[in-house]
C-alpha cells in the first residue's frame, strides 16, 4: 500500500524567494513519485516525476524535486518564486504495476509581491 | 493535440438523483481513470479502465459505476446521489495502466458536481 503526507497545508513565500514544498511517502514497493499543480477551477498538470532514474528530477516552470530513499521524501523546490506559481500542489505516489495514483491532501502556495 | 476532455463542466443535482459524467481520453490512450476531489482534499481514486475492462476500483460504494467504450471514452455513473458526493470529478488518461518508465496520467479539467 502507498500513502503520501504533505507537510503544511498552506505555504506563503515572497516573490523571488525559495519555494520548498514537503512530501513524505510510504510505499511497500519501490515507488513512482509525482508532483502535480492545480490552478483554480482547473484539472491537474504534471510538474515532474521520479521513476527510478536520476534522484534529482527537473520539471517544468523551473521546479525540481529530489528523491531521498533514506528519508522517504520527495520535496519540491524552486529557487525563485513567481506570482504565477500561486496554486495548489499535490504530491502523489504509485506502485510499479497496475496501481493508481495516491495523492496527498495538497499544499496551497501563495506568493506575496 | 486535444487533451483529455470532460463533460459537462458543471452540473447541479438533487439528492437521490442519478448522474452520468463523460470523459474522452487523449488520442492513442487506452486507459482511463476516475478520481473524486472533495473541496480541500487531494483526488481520490475511484476506477481505472483499460481496453474496456475494469482494472482497479477504489473504496467507493456500489452506487458508483463506470464503463469504457470501444473508442476508449468513458462514463462514470453515480446513483442515489448524496450531499457528500458533491466534488470535482477528474478523469485521467494514460497509454496503459502501467507503461514502464512512461507511466504518466494526463488529467482533464474535471466536472464540478453539486448535490443539493
Amino acid at each position: 500500500a502507498q500513502s503520501v503526507t504533505q507537510l503544511g497545508s498552506h505555504v506563503s513565500v515572497s516573490e523571488g524567494a525559495l519555494v520548498l514544498l514537503r512530501c513524505n511517502y510510504s510505499s511497500s514497493v519501490p515507488p513512482y513519485l509525482f508532483w502535480y499543480v492545480q490552478y483554480p477551477n482547473q484539472g491537474l498538470q504534471l510538474l515532474l516525476k521520479y521513476t527510478s532514474a536520476a534522484t534529482l528530477v527537473k520539471g517544468i516552470n523551473g521546479f525540481e524535486a529530489e528523491f531521498k530513499k533514506s528519508e522517504t521524501s520527495f520535496h519540491l523546490t524552486k529557487p525563485s518564486a513567481h506570482m504565477s506559481d500561486a496554486a495548489e500542489y499535490f504530491c502523489a505516489v504509485s506502485g510499479r504495476v497496475d496501481t493508481p495514483l495516491v495523492f496527498g491532501k495538497g499544499t496551497r502556495l501563495s506568493v506575496i509581491a | 493535440d486535444a487533451g483529455v476532455t470532460q463533460s459537462p463542466t458543471h452540473l447541479i443535482k438533487t439528492r437521490g438523483q442519478q448522474v452520468t459524467l463523460r470523459c474522452s481520453p487523449i488520442s492513442g490512450h487506452k486507459s482511463v481513470s476516475w478520481y473524486q476531489q472533495v473541496l480541500g482534499q487531494g483526488p481520490q481514486f475511484i476506477f481505472q479502465y483499460y481496453e474496456k475492462e475494469e482494472r482497479g476500483r477504489g473504496n467507493f460504494p456500489d452506487r458508483f459505476s463506470a464503463r469504457q467504450f470501444p473508442n476508449y471514452s468513458s462514463e462514470l455513473n453515480v446513483n442515489a446521489l448524496l450531499l457528500g458526493d458533491s466534488a470535482l470529478y477528474l478523469c485521467a488518461s494514460s497509454l496503459a495502466p502501467h507503461a514502464g518508465l512512461t507511466y504518466e496520467q494526463y488529467f482533464g479539467p474535471g466536472t464540478r458536481l453539486t448535490v443539493t
